[in-house]
Protein backbone atom coordinates (compact mmCIF):
# COMPACT_ATOMS: atom_id res chain seq x y z
CA UNK A 1 0.00 0.00 0.00
CA UNK A 2 1.01 3.75 -0.60
CA UNK A 3 -0.10 6.96 0.01
CA UNK A 4 1.10 10.52 0.27
CA UNK A 5 0.37 13.38 2.68
CA UNK A 6 0.67 17.05 1.78
CA UNK A 7 0.76 19.03 4.17
CA UNK A 8 -0.80 22.22 3.85
CA UNK A 9 -4.02 22.76 1.50
CA UNK A 10 -2.60 26.28 0.66
CA UNK A 11 1.04 27.96 0.89
CA UNK A 12 1.41 31.63 0.18
CA UNK A 13 4.92 32.93 0.15
CA UNK A 14 6.26 36.68 -1.01
CA UNK A 15 7.83 37.48 -4.32
CA UNK A 16 11.66 36.46 -4.11
CA UNK A 17 11.15 34.10 -0.51
CA UNK A 18 11.94 30.70 -0.03
CA UNK A 19 8.92 28.17 -1.06
CA UNK A 20 8.57 25.10 0.83
CA UNK A 21 6.29 22.26 -0.19
CA UNK A 22 5.38 19.57 2.33
CA UNK A 23 5.15 16.15 1.72
CA UNK A 24 5.47 12.88 3.63
CA UNK A 25 4.94 9.77 1.69
CA UNK A 26 4.24 5.85 3.10
CA UNK A 27 5.24 2.81 0.90
CA UNK A 28 5.67 -0.27 1.91
CA UNK A 29 8.29 -1.15 -1.15
CA UNK A 30 11.12 1.39 -2.03
CA UNK A 31 9.44 4.33 -3.64
CA UNK A 32 10.11 6.59 -7.06
CA UNK A 33 8.60 10.13 -5.60
CA UNK A 34 7.56 12.85 -8.13
CA UNK A 35 6.03 16.18 -7.82
CA UNK A 36 4.00 17.45 -10.58
CA UNK A 37 2.84 21.02 -11.36
CA UNK A 38 -0.83 22.05 -12.59
CA UNK A 39 -0.86 25.82 -14.08
CA UNK A 40 -4.93 26.88 -13.74
CA UNK A 41 -6.82 25.29 -16.71
CA UNK A 42 -4.40 22.98 -17.72
CA UNK A 43 -2.80 19.21 -17.15
CA UNK A 44 -0.24 18.29 -14.80
CA UNK A 45 3.22 19.04 -15.75
CA UNK A 46 6.30 16.75 -14.33
CA UNK A 47 8.42 19.16 -12.59
CA UNK A 48 10.94 16.26 -10.98
CA UNK A 49 11.32 12.89 -9.42
CA UNK A 50 13.04 10.68 -6.98
CA UNK A 51 14.13 6.98 -8.57
CA UNK A 52 17.35 5.75 -7.30
CA UNK A 53 20.75 7.84 -6.64
CA UNK A 54 21.33 11.18 -5.44
CA UNK A 55 18.82 11.96 -2.62
CA UNK A 56 18.96 15.64 -3.80
CA UNK A 57 16.84 15.99 -7.19
CA UNK A 58 17.07 19.06 -9.34
CA UNK A 59 13.56 20.05 -11.54
CA UNK A 60 12.48 22.61 -13.80
CA UNK A 61 12.13 26.36 -13.29
CA UNK A 62 14.60 26.49 -10.31
CA UNK A 63 12.64 23.86 -8.15
CA UNK A 64 14.43 20.70 -6.07
CA UNK A 65 13.50 18.18 -3.61
CA UNK A 66 15.28 15.89 -1.01
CA UNK A 67 14.58 12.62 -0.64
CA UNK A 68 14.76 11.64 3.25
CA UNK A 69 14.26 8.48 3.80
CA UNK A 70 14.29 8.47 7.87
CA UNK A 71 11.54 11.34 7.50
CA UNK A 72 9.99 9.94 4.92
CA UNK A 73 9.80 12.71 3.15
CA UNK A 74 10.31 14.47 0.00
CA UNK A 75 9.66 18.45 0.54
CA UNK A 76 9.87 20.88 -2.45
CA UNK A 77 11.93 23.74 -2.00
CA UNK A 78 13.45 26.92 -4.47
CA UNK A 79 15.42 29.80 -3.38
CA UNK A 80 13.30 32.58 -4.51
CA UNK A 81 9.91 32.42 -5.44
CA UNK A 82 8.67 34.32 -8.90
CA UNK A 83 5.19 35.34 -9.61
CA UNK A 84 5.01 32.75 -12.44
CA UNK A 85 4.90 29.72 -9.58
CA UNK A 86 1.46 30.29 -8.80
CA UNK A 87 0.05 26.94 -9.27
CA UNK A 88 -1.13 23.71 -7.71
CA UNK A 89 1.55 21.38 -6.52
CA UNK A 90 1.01 17.52 -6.65
CA UNK A 91 3.17 14.95 -4.71
CA UNK A 92 2.92 11.77 -5.94
CA UNK A 93 4.37 8.08 -5.10
CA UNK A 94 4.92 5.16 -6.93
CA UNK A 95 6.05 1.95 -5.09
CA UNK A 96 8.85 -0.33 -6.62
CA UNK A 97 6.93 -3.25 -8.87
CA UNK A 98 3.61 -1.24 -8.52
CA UNK A 99 2.14 0.38 -11.43
CA UNK A 100 0.04 2.64 -9.99
CA UNK A 101 1.04 6.40 -9.10
CA UNK A 102 -0.70 7.93 -6.09
CA UNK A 103 -1.44 11.44 -5.77
CA UNK A 104 -1.71 13.70 -2.52
CA UNK A 105 -3.92 16.19 -2.30
CA UNK A 106 -2.06 18.91 -3.87
CA UNK A 107 -1.41 22.41 -2.30
CA UNK A 108 -1.89 25.47 -3.87
CA UNK A 109 0.79 28.00 -3.72
CA UNK A 110 0.19 31.80 -4.23
CA UNK A 111 2.68 34.32 -4.34
CA UNK A 112 2.23 37.86 -2.86
CA UNK A 113 3.30 40.75 -5.20
CA UNK B 1 2.02 19.51 -32.20
CA UNK B 2 0.01 18.58 -28.92
CA UNK B 3 1.63 15.34 -27.00
CA UNK B 4 -1.24 14.49 -25.53
CA UNK B 5 -4.74 16.00 -26.51
CA UNK B 6 -8.56 15.36 -25.77
CA UNK B 7 -12.00 16.57 -26.95
CA UNK B 8 -13.87 17.74 -25.69
CA UNK B 9 -12.56 20.59 -23.72
CA UNK B 10 -16.10 21.35 -22.11
CA UNK B 11 -19.02 19.10 -21.86
CA UNK B 12 -22.52 20.43 -20.38
CA UNK B 13 -25.03 17.96 -20.16
CA UNK B 14 -27.99 16.74 -18.32
CA UNK B 15 -28.39 14.05 -16.26
CA UNK B 16 -29.35 10.35 -17.52
CA UNK B 17 -27.70 11.08 -21.22
CA UNK B 18 -24.56 9.52 -22.03
CA UNK B 19 -21.08 11.04 -23.26
CA UNK B 20 -18.29 10.22 -24.32
CA UNK B 21 -14.65 11.76 -24.19
CA UNK B 22 -11.70 11.14 -26.91
CA UNK B 23 -8.09 11.24 -26.04
CA UNK B 24 -5.14 10.58 -28.36
CA UNK B 25 -1.46 10.46 -28.14
CA UNK B 26 1.50 10.86 -30.59
CA UNK B 27 4.28 10.25 -27.75
CA UNK B 28 4.56 6.45 -28.87
CA UNK B 29 4.12 5.57 -25.53
CA UNK B 30 2.70 2.03 -24.52
CA UNK B 31 0.51 2.91 -21.53
CA UNK B 32 -2.36 5.35 -21.25
CA UNK B 33 -4.41 6.34 -18.20
CA UNK B 34 -8.02 8.39 -17.57
CA UNK B 35 -7.95 10.22 -14.32
CA UNK B 36 -10.60 12.06 -12.24
CA UNK B 37 -10.03 15.12 -11.01
CA UNK B 38 -12.64 16.41 -8.15
CA UNK B 39 -13.59 19.97 -7.33
CA UNK B 40 -11.22 20.08 -4.38
CA UNK B 41 -8.65 19.46 -7.01
CA UNK B 42 -8.03 15.23 -5.78
CA UNK B 43 -6.86 13.55 -8.57
CA UNK B 44 -7.81 9.88 -8.84
CA UNK B 45 -7.09 6.97 -10.95
CA UNK B 46 -10.07 5.10 -12.78
CA UNK B 47 -8.31 3.38 -15.11
CA UNK B 48 -5.20 1.99 -17.36
CA UNK B 49 -4.16 0.51 -20.67
CA UNK B 50 -1.18 -0.82 -21.60
CA UNK B 51 -1.09 -1.99 -25.83
CA UNK B 52 -4.76 -1.93 -26.14
CA UNK B 53 -4.37 -4.31 -23.19
CA UNK B 54 -6.64 -3.05 -19.31
CA UNK B 55 -4.47 -2.83 -16.76
CA UNK B 56 -6.00 -0.68 -13.82
CA UNK B 57 -9.63 -0.80 -13.33
CA UNK B 58 -10.33 1.06 -9.94
CA UNK B 59 -13.59 0.74 -8.39
CA UNK B 60 -15.34 2.67 -11.05
CA UNK B 61 -18.77 2.41 -11.67
CA UNK B 62 -19.58 0.08 -14.24
CA UNK B 63 -21.30 3.11 -16.27
CA UNK B 64 -17.69 4.32 -17.09
CA UNK B 65 -16.47 1.98 -19.88
CA UNK B 66 -12.89 2.59 -21.21
CA UNK B 67 -12.06 1.59 -24.74
CA UNK B 68 -8.36 2.10 -26.55
CA UNK B 69 -8.70 1.05 -30.41
CA UNK B 70 -5.05 0.98 -30.83
CA UNK B 71 -2.12 2.53 -28.30
CA UNK B 72 -2.48 5.90 -29.21
CA UNK B 73 -6.07 6.57 -28.40
CA UNK B 74 -8.09 6.02 -24.81
CA UNK B 75 -11.46 6.96 -25.18
CA UNK B 76 -13.98 7.12 -21.87
CA UNK B 77 -17.75 6.63 -22.41
CA UNK B 78 -20.29 7.73 -19.42
CA UNK B 79 -23.59 6.26 -19.53
CA UNK B 80 -26.81 7.40 -17.65
CA UNK B 81 -24.64 10.23 -16.22
CA UNK B 82 -25.38 11.80 -12.47
CA UNK B 83 -24.74 14.55 -10.62
CA UNK B 84 -21.36 13.01 -8.98
CA UNK B 85 -19.52 12.90 -12.48
CA UNK B 86 -18.99 16.62 -13.00
CA UNK B 87 -15.35 16.69 -12.27
CA UNK B 88 -12.29 17.21 -14.73
CA UNK B 89 -11.07 13.99 -16.38
CA UNK B 90 -7.32 13.96 -17.77
CA UNK B 91 -5.88 11.77 -19.92
CA UNK B 92 -2.82 11.24 -19.46
CA UNK B 93 0.17 8.63 -21.35
CA UNK B 94 3.25 7.49 -20.29
CA UNK B 95 6.03 4.65 -21.65
CA UNK B 96 6.64 1.98 -19.03
CA UNK B 97 5.94 3.09 -15.20
CA UNK B 98 8.23 5.25 -13.02
CA UNK B 99 5.10 7.69 -12.96
CA UNK B 100 6.86 10.62 -15.88
CA UNK B 101 3.24 10.66 -16.73
CA UNK B 102 2.21 13.62 -19.73
CA UNK B 103 -1.54 14.92 -19.38
CA UNK B 104 -3.55 15.98 -21.68
CA UNK B 105 -5.53 19.85 -21.02
CA UNK B 106 -8.38 18.02 -19.33
CA UNK B 107 -12.38 18.08 -19.71
CA UNK B 108 -14.08 19.56 -17.86
CA UNK B 109 -17.73 17.61 -17.04
CA UNK B 110 -20.78 19.80 -15.95
CA UNK B 111 -23.52 17.41 -15.32
CA UNK B 112 -26.71 19.37 -14.79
Amino acid sequence: AQSVTQLGSHVSVSEGALVLLRCNYSSSVPPYLFWYVQYPNQGLQLLLKYTTGATLVKGINGFEAEFKKSETSFHLTKPSAHMSDAAEYFCAVEGFGNEKLTFGTGTRLTIIP
Amino acid sequence: DTAVSQTPKYLVTQMGNDKSIKCEQNLGHDTMYWYKQDSKKFLKIMFSYNNKELIINETVPNRFSPKSPDKAHLNLHINSLELGDSAVYFCASSQGTLGELFFGEGSRLTVL
